[in-house]
């Protein structure tokens, strides 16, 4: 039982590529996220997935869009990468969005932008 | 945003101590309080979930406190060990549906 997983777990961008970041989970669970972890700053939410087929944005969704593809997978798509971007991101999910349910989160990515 | 606060910062213990770090949050429209613990290179894990003023739950040597009148949660960990070594972040939900907003943490270094 995998969990969350997140592709790829590092990479370095150059300012102005695109890249997505994936993020699978095996749980069955209905509700996604996607965090950037920066030093001194706690995990930050970027965007998030109620249910398949619905996303909103979370504290910091700018420069960002998201996917949910289908109930599995959500992904996470920098369209202009920028170095204020350099950070680890880290997906998350849970059962439902509801305040009794604990977050499942995947290993990180690591990115860098030059 | 729900503003959700730890102290401190950071703390360093020696081996066997007991310990125990705060998180704070506003009283009103309180919904539920996390605890999540993250180690090093790994992934943020659930320890506990908290919703009644008065919980207490516990999980081998770490336990957990909620006042929800006054807005905090204590995390208490007995005879610290250096596995216990890490970040351990709280994070509660601006309403019932809504995402967590986390802290920004309690790194714990437990030094042999």
């Amino acid at each position: 039982n995998a969990g969350v997983t997140q592709t790829p777990k590092f990479q370095v961008l150059k300012t102005g590529q695109s890249m997505t970041l994936q993020c699978a989970q095996d749980m069955n669970h209905n509700s996604m996220y996607w965090y950037r972890q920066d030093p001194g700053m706690g995990l930050r939410l970027i965007y998030y997935s109620a249910s398949e087929g619905t996303t909103d944005k979370g504290e910091v969704p700018n420069g960002y869009n998201v996917s949910r593809l289908n109930k599995r997978e959500f992904s996470l798509r920098l369209e202009s990468a920028a170095p204020s971007q350099t950070s680890v991101y880290f997906c998350a999910s849970s059962e439902v969005q509801g305040r009794n349910q604990p977050q499942h989160f995947g290993d990180g990515t690591r990115l860098s932008i030059l | 945003i729900l503003n959700v606060e730890q102290s401190p910062q950071s703390l360093h213990v020696q081996e066997g101590d007991s310990t125990n770090f705060t998180c704070s949050f506003p009283s009103s429209n309180f919904y539920a309080l996390h605890w999540y613990r993250w180690e090093t290179a790994k992934s943020p894990e659930a320890l506990f979930v908290m919703t009644l003023n008065g919980d207490e739950k516990k999980k081998g040597r770490i336990s957990a406190t909620l006042n929800t009148k006054e807005g905090y949660s204590y995390l208490y960990i007995k005879g610290s060990q250096p596995e216990d070594s890490a970040t351990y972040l709280c994070a509660s939900p601006n309403s019932g549906n809504t995402p967590l907003v986390f802290g920004k943490g309690t790194r714990l270094s437990v030094i042999a």
